[in-house]
């Protein structure tokens, strides 16, 4: 079965709002690694994570190794985070990481 | 330096012809990885290599090929392209296995 499962599938919110995006994984984590999908298809890495917490400007990730989850904050959220957000894991039953399938946000004015 | 360097930006290929994308990184790093990425997909492992070891996907196994002659280069090679070859294939490095990985731009492959 799936071992990334990343929810929800799309998000719309209006300017401003806050998001919580959500990675929840089967087995221990070796690696976990957030990502922002630019609309050509390059990635721009937003967090190396694998556990706690990690801040930058408006953004925020948190990894919680015992409940297999790591969950990406996007606060007071503007039109410029509209894409898709994909995490990386390598679990420990792998041997390179792989993505979970995408949380496409929109960001509307 | 961090950057990954992906050669060329884009390719445009026929069907049945082979393809060949290059990717470098001077990290010194161990582990070279290369994705398919298509249009409302998450990227998808093809294969990587941990120093000159090469492990493939078993689903991709008989499609992809790779060389790494030197710890800085990589290449992806395709013997005979299909029009389901179209996608951005994506190339990474890291320093060892579980630790942050460095994504290069992407070669934008067209098979026609």
């Amino acid at each position: 079965g799936q071992q990334v499962q990343q929810s929800p599938a799309s998000l719309v919110l209006q300017e401003g709002e806050n998001a919580e995006l959500q990675c929840n994984f089967s087995t221990s984590l070796n690696s976990m690694q957030w990502f922002y999908q630019r609309p050509g298809g390059s990635l721009v890495s937003l967090f190396y994570n694998p556990s706690g917490t990690k801040h930058s400007g408006r953004l925020t990730s948190t990894t919680v190794i015992k409940e297999r989850r790591s969950s990406l904050h996007i606060s007071s959220s503007q039109t410029t985070d509209s894409g898709t957000y994909l995490c990386a894991l390598e679990l420990d039953n792998n041997n390179a990481p792989r993505f979970g399938a995408g949380t496409k946000l929109s960001v509307k004015p | 330096d961090t950057t990954v360097k992906q050669n060329p930006r884009y390719k445009l290929a026929r069907v049945g012809k082979p393809v060949n994308l290059i990717c470098s990184q001077t990290m010194n790093h161990d582990t070279m990885y290369w994705y398919q990425k298509k249009p409302n997909q998450a990227p998808k492992l093809l294969l990587f290599y941990y120093d000159k070891i090469l492990n493939r996907e078993a689903d991709t196994f008989e499609k992809f090929q790779s060389s790494r002659p030197n710890n800085s280069f990589c290449s992806l090679y395709i013997g005979s392209a299909g029009l389901e070859y179209s996608a951005m294939y994506l190339c990474a490095s890291s320093s060892y296995w579980g630790v942050e990985q460095y994504f290069g731009p992407g070669t934008r492959l067209t098979v026609l």
